[in-house]
């Protein structure tokens, strides 16, 4: 079976501070990965996604920048940390297609100060 | 802006009740629909996809979708504590990648 890890599960960073996030999935190969994050009181918003190594799509300009240096692994990285940044980061994994379900990792709470 | 709209809750019913939670959505060119079930503090698990027009049941779940009307609807019947949660509902247009996302609607289920 499938299992989707990020880490670390909470961070508590200043403004200013970089920062990075990861995930991996295990049990599949060529995965299509996507970083999301949830605000308080809005929905889920997809930050990047990927459909191979070094292939990064972005939906939303802002400070925030996507990796992915192996098959199952994804980066979400910041060089420089705004208090707009503070939500729960998530990371899903479909198979490869574009009709496949998304399946969520049990996220990063991130709060900027 | 494609949006996919939910109703705005909180949502409550008592136990064995059947609870029934509504999504509309404003782009016609969206072919697949979710629900994602999220307690407080945790990440979205899917509960269900539908993609053709109708009923999908599975155990006490059953999605309706209505692809003329843009409804989506999601009733959970012999509603339990533990269905308690906030749910999402999710569309997507054709193959394309993207999820987009309603604001959820919390569903509290009372003893």
């Amino acid at each position: 079976s499938q299992t989707i890890h990020q880490w670390p599960a909470t961070l508590v960073q200043p403004v200013g501070s970089p920062l990075s996030l990861e995930c991996t999935v295990e049990g599949t190969s060529n995965p299509n990965l996507y970083w999301y994050r949830q605000a308080a009181g809005r929905g889920l918003q997809l930050l990047f996604y990927s459909v191979g190594i070094g292939q990064i799509s972005s939906e939303v300009p802002q400070n925030l920048s996507a990796s992915r240096p192996q098959d199952r692994q994804f980066i979400l990285s910041s060089k420089k940390l705004l208090l707009s940044d503070s939500g729960f980061y998530l990371c899903a994994w479909s198979r490869t297609g574009g009709m496949e379900t998304q399946y969520f990792g049990p996220g990063t709470r991130l709060l900027v100060l | 802006q494609k949006e996919v709209e939910q109703n705005s809750g909180p949502l409550s019913v008592p136990e064995g009740a059947i609870a029934s939670l509504n999504c509309t959505y404003s782009d016609r060119g969206s072919q697949s629909f979710f629900w994602y079930r999220q307690y407080s503090g945790k990440s979205p698990e899917l509960i269900m996809s539908i993609y053709s027009n109708g009923d999908k049941e599975d155990g006490r779940f059953t999605a309706q979708l209505n692809k003329a009307s843009q409804y989506v609807s999601l009733l959970i019947r012999d509603s339990q504590p533990s269905d308690s949660a906030t749910y999402l509902c999710a569309g997507r247009r054709g193959s394309n990648y993207k999820l987009t996302f309603g604001k959820g609607t919390l569903l509290t289920v009372n003893p």
